[in-house]
């Protein structure tokens, strides 16, 4: 099952812009993750940020947790072409911490 | 290539057929995990192994799928007497430690059409 959701479900944008794309969950996490997938391939790490951080930076990536809300935010800046894919946030939960829990992804379009 | 290898890409096979996958981890992962994508979802969890050890099933893993990982190195993914439901992509990732510690490393998945 699905921990929570992304929204929007889709977003087209042009090169340059920001993009930023939030994530709903559902329970007590440990940490939360971002990942990055390209059409029909695998999924490739992002970034992680844990349930004591508020704020992660990565190159041209923002996250925030807002853990009162049980929400994330992943922010791109200056957008390119290459970064059309779908997002997706995974929890992994304070209990078993066995695996992670993926939500179901933001489509980003970014058009020249 | 010291990446998550999995094998094949891509299967079609006849409904009833049973299909096999196999997942190549990174060598000094202990962890090793199957995910399930269907078409504009997110990865479903569907096991995963601790070296050997098989330590977690979810319920989408019917009696007619079984994961092995004997050595604690390559795991397989069998589905018998495959459904038209079972379309899907199959994804492995490995991991070294629990997800509390870091990143999951996804192989390109094994995308099997059933018809």
């Amino acid at each position: 099952s699905q921990q929570g959701e992304e929204d929007p479900q889709a977003l087209s944008i042009q090169e340059g812009e920001n993009a930023t794309m939030n994530c709903s969950y559902k329970t007590s996490i440990n940490n939360l993750q971002w990942y990055r997938q390209n059409s029909g391939r695998g999924l490739v790490h992002l970034i992680l940020i844990r349930s004591n951080e508020r704020e992660k930076h990565s190159g041209r990536l923002r996250v925030t947790l807002d853990t009162s809300k049980k929400s994330s935010s992943l922010l791109i800046t200056a957008s390119r072409a290459a970064d059309t894919a779908s997002y997706f946030c995974a929890t992994g939960d304070t209990g078993t911490a066995s695996k992670l829990t993926f939500g179901t992804g933001t489509r980003l379009q970014v058009t020249l | 290539d010291t990446g998550v290898s999995q094998d094949p890409r891509h299967k079609i096979t006849k409904r009833g057929q049973n299909v096999t996958f196999r997942c190549d981890p990174i060598s000094e992962h202990n962890r090793l995990y199957w995910y399930r994508q269907t078409l504009g979802q997110g990865p479903e969890f569907l096991t995963y192994f601790q070296n050997e050890a098989q330590l977690e099933k979810s319920r989408l893993l019917s009696d007619r799928f079984s994961a092995e990982r004997p050595k604690g190195s390559f795991s397989t993914l069998e589905i018998q007497r495959t459904e038209q439901g079972d379309s899907a992509m199959y994804l492995c990732a490995s991991s070294l430690g629990g997800v509390n510690t870091g990143e999951l490393f996804f192989g390109e998945g094994s995308r099997l059409t059933v018809l």
